[in-house]
């Protein structure tokens, strides 16, 4: 069964610095997507960056790499030049592909972030 | 672009009281449709995901169901609340096969 594990529920930064947030999986599924969403304290949720299981290379997106290991099944999500804005709960989601138009998406825990001045 | 319009923002409702949260997408067709549910400070859980009209699947025995009457709407029920059911409700759609879930604003439900 698709499992995703944060294990941080915490963390704090100092702004300007970068932090990683953790992130692994786990499918018997060849073909799946990764993403990771923003959800500040108003609730909404905000999409941030993804990766496909066959790309090649990390994803990036501005501030936001996704650091992509296959082979240990982890999608850590690296915020370079942390902001105040940045603090928020962080999710990693997995989305597997499947015939039929069936796509099942995941979330984990999440892990909450505070960007200190 | 695609847009999710999810009402009301907040709910407070009776315990034993029934409930009808709706979801409206646009700028798309024949979209991949969830609702998810969030307790207080935890993360999301997958309640119901609807492929087409009519079509839905549950991913957690509960109290509440699930409808797809048209195309671009989708409705989270409830015959009778529970304390329990209480939390924050996203409904989210999956436009195409490589492109991220998007999100409605939510609902907060309150069961007293």
């Amino acid at each position: 069964a698709q499992k995703i594990t944060q294990t941080q529920p915490g963390m704090f930064v100092q702004e300007k610095e970068a932090v990683t947030l953790d992130c692994t999986y786990d499918t018997s599924d060849p073909s799946y997507g990764l993403f990771w969403y923003k959800q500040p304290s108003s609730g909404e949720m905000i999409f941030l960056i993804y990766q496909g299981s066959y790309d090649q290379q990390n994803a990036t997106e501005g501030r936001y790499s996704l650091n992509f290991q296959k082979a240990r099944k982890s999608a850590n999500l690296v915020i370079s030049a942390s902001q105040l804005g940045d603090s928020a709960m962080y999710f990693c989601a997995m989305r597997e592909l499947r015939a039929g138009g069936y796509n099942k998406l995941i979330f984990g825990a999440g892990t909450r972030l505070a960007v200190h001045p | 672009s695609q847009t999710i319009h999810q009402w009301p923002a907040t709910l407070v409702q009776p315990v034993g009281s029934p409930l009808s949260l709706e979801c409206t997408v646009e700028g798309t067709s024949n979209p991949n449709l969830y609702w998810y549910r969030q307790a207080a400070g935890r993360g999301l859980q997958l309640l119901f995901y609807s492929v087409g009209i009519g079509q839905i699947s549950s991913e957690v025995p509960q109290n509440l169901s699930a409808s797809r009457p048209q195309d671009r709407q989708f409705i989270l029920s409830s015959k009778k609340l529970l304390l329990s059911d209480s939390g924050f409700y996203l409904c989210a759609l999956l436009g195409q096969a490589n492109s991220p879930l998007h999100f409605g604003n939510g609902t907060r439900l309150t069961v007293t």
